[in-house]
């Protein structure tokens, strides 16, 4: 089974500051990685997707930014957070089998605070 | 129109209690079909799968109504440990596309007390 990692768990950072938050999967090769962000009582907003090195598709216009590195290492970064930015991002993981889209999982989460 | 609906609740129930969710999706291209869970500040978890038939683990029973675009979650003997956020989430492979994208409803919270 996969096992996703999230770093930091929590962060507390200014407005106009950068943000470099990290994800890393194991148990598994060439999975889907996606970027979420859950702001206070409401839903999960999907921000990137990646369907493998260096490929990024981003869903929401915004001053965020993804890459994918390495096959199971997936960044989220900003060069300027903005209040707005505050919320909780969620990386996941899923795979495809027999042609269908398979279940996700979910790292832990970083829970950010823009002040 | 949203592509996943679901009843916000709250729902408050008492231990011991029979409890059901629903939620309906607009998109017929769908393909799977799942219950996640979502503890207070923590990361949704996956709950089950939904299957055509039906199914069921446990205390809990997913149908599925592909006609009727419509998907339920049946709790029975609710304990206290089931209060949660029930999210109810579809999924299927964009047009044109090989990536399995999954569409989240804004989910229902469950509260179970003694």
């Amino acid at each position: 089974s996969q096992t996703i990692h999230q770093w930091p768990a929590t962060l507390v950072q200014p407005v106009g500051s950068p943000l470099s938050l990290e994800c890393t999967v194991e148990g598994t090769s060439n999975p889907n990685l996606y970027w979420y962000r859950q702001a206070a009582g409401r839903g999960l907003q999907l921000l990137f997707y990646s369907v493998g090195i260096g490929q990024i598709s981003s869903e929401v216009p915004q001053n965020l930014s993804a890459s994918r590195p390495q096959d199971r290492q997936f960044i989220l970064s900003s060069k300027k957070l903005l209040l707005s930015d505050s919320g909780f991002y969620l990386c996941a993981s899923t795979i495809t089998r027999g042609g269908r889209p398979y279940e996700q999982y979910f790292g832990p989460g970083t829970r950010l605070t823009v002040t | 129109r949203k592509e996943v609906e679901q009843d916000p609740g709250p729902f408050n129930v008492p231990e011991g209690a029979t409890v059901a969710f629903n939620c309906t999706y607009s998109n017929s291209a769908s393909q799977s079909f799942f219950w996640y869970r979502q503890d207070c500040r923590k990361e949704p978890k996956l709950l089950m799968s939904v299957y055509s038939s039906g199914n069921e683990d446990g205390r809990f029973t997913a149908q599925l109504n592909r006609a009727s675009q419509y998907i339920s979650l049946l709790i029975r003997d609710s304990k206290l440990s089931d209060s949660a956020t029930y999210l109810c989430v579809v999924s299927r492979f964009d047009r044109g596309s090989t990536l399995g994208r999954l569409y989240f409803g804004r989910g229902t919270q469950l509260t179970v007390w003694p």
